[in-house]
């Protein structure tokens, strides 16, 4: 069975400083896929980033970028330059290479950015 | 806007009613699935259709069903509702069946947020 932790329920950033929000999985599959979303207040679920498991380098989507340390099985989301905008949950995915493409979620992260 | 459009947005139902969520995918996809995230269980993943057949079953209850039509809209049926079933119901919609790990990210509808009272 595949699984993600995110372990920080809630974090505050400072406007314009950049934020790393953890993300950690486990599966025994050699082929999967990270995917982080986010969720603001008004409730729908926006992709950010994607990193497949044989991807030799980081992704990176403008102020986005995942740190994949494949060994310690885990997908960090690195936000530089936080906006009031980027107030929301975010949401660490996996998803399975065999399983379908359905995605397996970690509890989430609120991020915070103050003024 | 992700292009999966889905109605309605909100439903407000008393206990032991039924409801039909309905979603349509973007353009060019073949594949739905459908998220419930309630407070307690998080994000849970319900069930997949591919191009009118079912692909995969997860945590989806004996109540609940779903279907994909030949136009590719999909809805899920909720029966004999209970309190605990309030929660915000996404749809999602990729192009492939999910074979292999490629980054074919499931775009996701804004979700109908579905109270029991």
């Amino acid at each position: 069975a595949q699984k993600i932790t995110q372990t920080q329920p809630g974090m505050f950033v400072q406007e314009k400083e950049a934020v790393t929000l953890d993300c950690t999985y486990d599966t025994s599959d050699q082929s999967y896929g990270l995917f982080w979303y986010k969720q603001p207040s008004s409730g729908e679920m926006i992709f950010l980033i994607y990193q497949g498991s044989y991807d030799e380098q980081n992704a990176t989507e403008g102020r986005y970028s995942l740190n994949f340390q494949k060994a310690r099985k885990s997908a960090n989301l690195v936000i530089s330059a936080s906006q009031l905008g980027d107030s929301a949950m975010y949401f660490c995915a996996m998803r399975v290479g065999n399983a379908g493409n359905m995605l397996t979620f970690g509890g989430g992260t609120r991020l915070m950015v103050k003024p | 806007d992700s292009g999966v459009t889905q109605t309605p947005k909100h439903l407000i139902t008393a206990t032991g009613q039924r409801v039909t969520l309905r979603c349509s995918p973007r353009s060019g996809d073949l594949s739905v699935y459908w998220y419930q995230q309630s407070l307690d269980q998080g994000l849970q993943f319900l069930i997949q259709y591919y191009n009118g057949e079912e692909r995969a079953k997860g945590n989806i209850l004996e109540r609940f069903s779903a279907q994909q039509f030949p136009d590719l809209h999909s809805e899920l049926n909720l029966s004999s509702l209970e309190l605990g079933d309030s929660a915000l119901y996404f749809c999602a919609s990729s192009v492939d069946p999910g074979q292999g790990s490629g980054n074919t990210e499931a775009f996701f509808g804004q979700g109908t947020r579905l109270t029991v009272v």
